[in-house]
């Protein structure tokens, strides 16, 4: 079965940087693209960005360029974001997802969440 | 950007009632998503393609719409249907949500 394993709860101070991962289990890593996606505590879902395993190609949200970069390890099927320059409007819940059907969003991680605070 | 806006943004159910969650679009999209998302749990993908069930779906769940106005709509209300739905575009750059209904049981 599909599994997204993310890493664990993040607290981080403000300025830093902090990078989270996203282990794939169940299909093959390479064929399918992972977008991450934040959530503000209480409030909706907002895109950052995908890349596609395979090549590390990547596409953002104009938002988040120069706020998120995403890597990943074929050797390892992990895909990994990093935010930078942290302030507290970072804060949220940050999933990965792997993209599925037409343009959905079929398996989830279970999330990470960034707490910036000093 | 493609805005979505849901409605109601709060509403609430009696077991078998029916339910229907309108999404509409600040421009023409060609297929809308929809999520539910229980409380501390990660979003769960329920209808890709404006009506097409996600795998282990229950069918009283249902998708429809076209151009700017989609909806959802549950035909029998269960208590484990009480959730945030969400739905969501990729027809432009980039992919938005709307800001979610919250569905509770009466």
């Amino acid at each position: 079965q599909v599994k997204l394993l993310q890493s664990g709860a993040a607290l981080v101070k403000p300025g830093a940087s902090v990078k989270m991962s996203c282990k794939a289990s169940g299909y093959t890593f390479t064929d399918y693209w992972v977008s991450w996606v934040k959530q503000s505590h209480g409030k909706s879902l907002e895109w950052i960005g995908e890349i596609y395993p395979n090549s590390g190609a990547t596409n953002f949200n104009e938002k988040f360029k120069g706020k998120a970069t995403l890597t990943v390890d074929k050797s390892t099927s992990t895909a990994y974001m990093e935010l930078s320059r942290l302030t507290s409007e970072d804060s949220a819940i940050y999933y990965c997802t792997r993209e599925g059907p037409g343009s959905s969003f079929d398996y989830w991680g279970q999330g990470v969440m960034v707490t910036v605070s000093s | 950007e493609i805005v979505l806006t849901q409605s109601p943004t709060t509403t609430a159910a009696s077991p078998g009632e029916k339910v229907t969650i309108t999404c509409l679009a600040s421009s023409s999209v060609s297929n809308m998503y929809w999520y539910q998302q229980k409380s501390g749990a990660s979003p769960k993908l329920l209808i890709y393609s404006t009506s097409s069930l996600a795998s282990g779906v229950p069918d009283r769940f249902s998708g429809s719409g076209s151009g700017t106005s989609y909806s959802l709509t549950i035909n029998t209300m269960e208590a484990e249907d009480a959730a945030t739905y969400y739905c969501q575009q990729w027809s432009s750059n980039p992919p938005t949500f709307g800001s979610g209904t919250k569905l509770e049981i009466k």
